[in-house]
């Protein structure tokens, strides 16, 4: 398994700004995920973090909206840009340890609320 | 096309007896997991239970178990003993080749005392 830490844990934010989320792991990992869980939805996948390359992001998600870096095998961050209220979801951080493991752990989540 | 369905959006259960929650999927990857998680509301995403496609033998891990039922689709998550603690939402989740997880949109247990 994978101990996962993100911060900040919790945040309300206004409308128009910007917040970036951390995503730590106390161990390499192969890949890195990032989810958006809307309230009493499902996780939606934003995106897969390329270490020293560009993310790769699913349909309806966008590099402008959600820029995320991944410097080393370890620590993530994903920006919610220029937010609405519609930005308002759990975002989660996620891993595994070998690109062949079906194994994927989740972090505790960000709870971000913009009003 | 590659979908999870969880029919049951909410169930409850008498702490200490047992409980099924449904999960189906389809898929037409021949390699694939499936996977169940609980979702406390504190909204950590807490890993249950995995089941491989090709797992000969239904998967356990303390008190839960996956009833895999290959033929038909299906990947039922068994509680046993009902724990209060175990109140929760309840995702199961696929992963076909590739990195993509799909899930359900999740069962709510409730245990009543």
């Amino acid at each position: 398994s994978a101990v996962i830490s993100q911060k900040p844990s919790r945040d309300i934010c206004q409308r128009g700004t910007s917040l970036t989320i951390q995503c730590q792991v106390d161990s390499q990992v192969t890949m890195m995920f990032w989810y958006r869980q809307q309230p009493g939805q499902s996780l939606t996948l934003i995106a897969t973090a390329n270490q020293g390359s560009e993310a790769t992001y699913e349909s309806g998600f966008v590099i402008d909206k959600f820029p995320i870096s991944r410097p080393n095998l370890t620590f993530s961050t994903l920006t919610v840009s220029n937010m609405s209220p519609e930005d308002s979801s759990i975002y989660l951080c996620s891993v595994t340890h070998r690109q062949d493991s079906y194994e994927q752990y989740f972090g505790p989540g960000t709870r971000l609320t913009v009003t | 096309a590659q979908k999870i369905t969880q029919t049951q959006p909410g169930m409850f259960v008498q702490e200490k007896e047992a409980v099924t929650l449904d999960c189906t999927y389809d898929t037409s990857d021949p390699s694939y997991g499936l996977f169940w998680y609980k979702q406390p509301s504190s909204g950590e995403m807490i890993f249950l239970i995995y089941q491989g496609s090709y797992d000969q033998q239904n998967a356990t891990e303390g008190r839960y178990s996956l009833n895999f039922q290959k033929a038909r689709k299906s990947a039922n998550l068994v509680i046993s003993a009902s724990q209060l603690g175990d109140s929760a939402m309840y995702f199961c989740a696929m992963r076909p080749t590739g990195n993509q997880f799909y899930f359900g949109t999740g069962t709510s247990l409730t245990v009543i005392p």
